[in-house]
């Protein structure tokens, strides 16, 4: 049973638009969440996070939005670049103690194209 | 600086046979996690090692073992391997005190079992 869904395997956006990635989550345990991108023949690098006690956190281009009630956050990307070509994972976990894994979604590719 | 690095990049087993992977975590690191990615899918939390103890287990046969050394660098250790096996296997990093699930990932080792 996936605990973190990414329904959307792929997306496709013209360069300087929005691409905005969704990810649902059914534990109700989860109270952190993070994006994180992958490249290629690369790890997937650490983007950006929130807590469940936020709605909203931002990092320059990056935004992500939580809706607790919905079990929903996403990922927005504003305006959208070649370089943010990539997989996205949305990750979960429980910032309390004893818990140290992250659940992650099976991700979405992003092309923006020129 | 360097950043997690495992090895071997790629490697090819047959059936039964057992597999050592290894990993170096980021300078500074004292953590190492890993995770199992099969093709299609997210990564998949396998354990996470800290002052050389193994502090969490996802669900994952016994088969998969692993160790941390005084050095922070760690192994993972797989036997009797199945068909099933074959995936990327990453390695991540991160301080004990760090940010909630900010990992380093390495670029993985990617295993085929034929």
């Amino acid at each position: 049973d996936q605990q973190v869904k990414q329904n959307s395997p792929s997306l496709s956006v013209q360069e300087g638009r929005i691409s905005i990635l969704n990810c649902d989550y059914t534990n109700s345990m989860f109270d952190y969440f993070l994006w994180y991108k992958k490249y290629p023949a690369e790890g997937p690098t650490f983007l950006i996070s929130i807590s469940s006690i936020k709605d909203k956190n931002e990092d320059g281009r990056f935004t992500v939005f939580l809706n607790k009630s919905a079990k929903h956050l996403s990922l927005h990307i504003v305006p959208s670049q070649p370089g943010d070509s990539a997989v996205y994972f949305c990750a979960a976990t429980y910032s309390g103690a004893g818990s140290y894994q992250l659940t992650f979604g099976k991700g979405t590719k992003l092309s923006v194209i020129p | 600086d360097a950043g997690v690095t495992q090895s071997p990049t790629h490697l090819i087993k047959t059936r039964g046979q057992q597999v050592t992977l290894r990993c170096s975590p980021k300078s500074g690191h004292d953590t190492v996690s890993w995770y199992q990615q099969a093709l299609g899918q997210g990564p998949q939390f396998i354990f996470q090692y800290y002052e050389e103890e193994e502090r969490q287990r996802g669900n994952f046969p016994d088969r998969f073992s692993g160790h941390q050394f005084p050095n922070y660098s760690s192994e993972l250790n797989v036997n009797a391997l199945l068909l099933g096996d074959s995936a990327l296997y990453l390695c991540a990093s991160s301080l004990v005190s760090g940010p909630t699930g900010e990992l380093f990932f390495g670029e993985g080792s990617r295993l085929t079992v034929l």
